[in-house]
């Protein structure tokens, strides 16, 4: 029940193309769904988060769009660019400070030029 | 803008030998987390720490870890006898008091030969 799947394990996208991956997961307790971007070598870092409050949330040209019915989040990169090229996590947790977050397989994104 | 260090950037040891990894979080956050990632696989939770103590932990953390914060600033992760499955990335986070935004550091990579 604790599971986030994640879903392409990769993707290609040509550059100006928009890059689409998706997550369910199964704890209804689940609240807060943050979106990280890993680099070769380092950590993972915050790029875009939702609460299911809203069901689409946009940062530039990252956007998350959520269905809480459905129990799935997805990440949308609009105008993909070559250095969007990265491994994404989308993670799921409750939010409150001190939970740990869950994460799902991840989704290694190469963005050719 | 302030982030979580970690140090070394990568360890290597033998097996059964005992490793310490370090990591200073962010100065104002209360809730500490060490992760671990597999090569080529997703990040694991493994503990979170609050107030002095643990306040959750995975089955990973075994008897074999255990995690510290002997001076206020630093947050330590102990493996007393290092086997070569432990051979991953740990990755220390912390998050303010309210809500569950976790910042990363960059990682420690662990080699057990």
């Amino acid at each position: 029940q604790q599971q986030v799947k994640q879903s392409p394990q990769s993707l290609i996208v040509q550059k100006g193309g928009i890059s689409i991956i998706n997550c369910a997961y199964e704890n209804t307790a689940f609240d807060y769904f943050p979106w990280y971007q890993q680099f070769p070598g380092k950590g993972p870092a915050l790029l875009i988060a939702i609460r299911p409050d809203v069901s689409e949330k946009k940062e530039g040209r990252f956007t998350i769009s959520f269905n809480k019915s459905a129990k799935q989040f997805s990440l949308h990169i609009m105008d993909s660019q070559p250095g969007d090229s990265a491994t994404y996590f989308c993670a799921a947790s409750e939010d409150n400070a001190g939970n740990m977050l869950t994460f799902g397989g991840g989704t290694r994104l190469m963005v050719k030029p | 803008e302030p982030e979580v260090t970690q140090t070394p950037s990568h360890q290597v040891t033998q097996m059964g030998q005992e490793v310490i990894l370090r990591c200073v979080p962010i100065s104002n956050h209360l809730y500490f987390y060490w992760y671990r990632q597999i090569l080529g696989q997703k990040v694991e939770f493994l503990v979170s720490f609050y107030n002095n103590e643990i306040s959750e932990k995975s089955e990973i953390f075994d008897d074999q870890f255990s995690v510290e914060r002997p001076d206020g600033s630093n947050f330590t992760l102990k493996i007393r006898s290092t086997k070569l499955e432990d051979s991953a990335m740990y990755f220390c986070a912390s998050n303010r008091p309210q809500g569950n935004i976790q910042y990363f550091g960059a990682g420690t990579r662990l080699s057990v030969l």
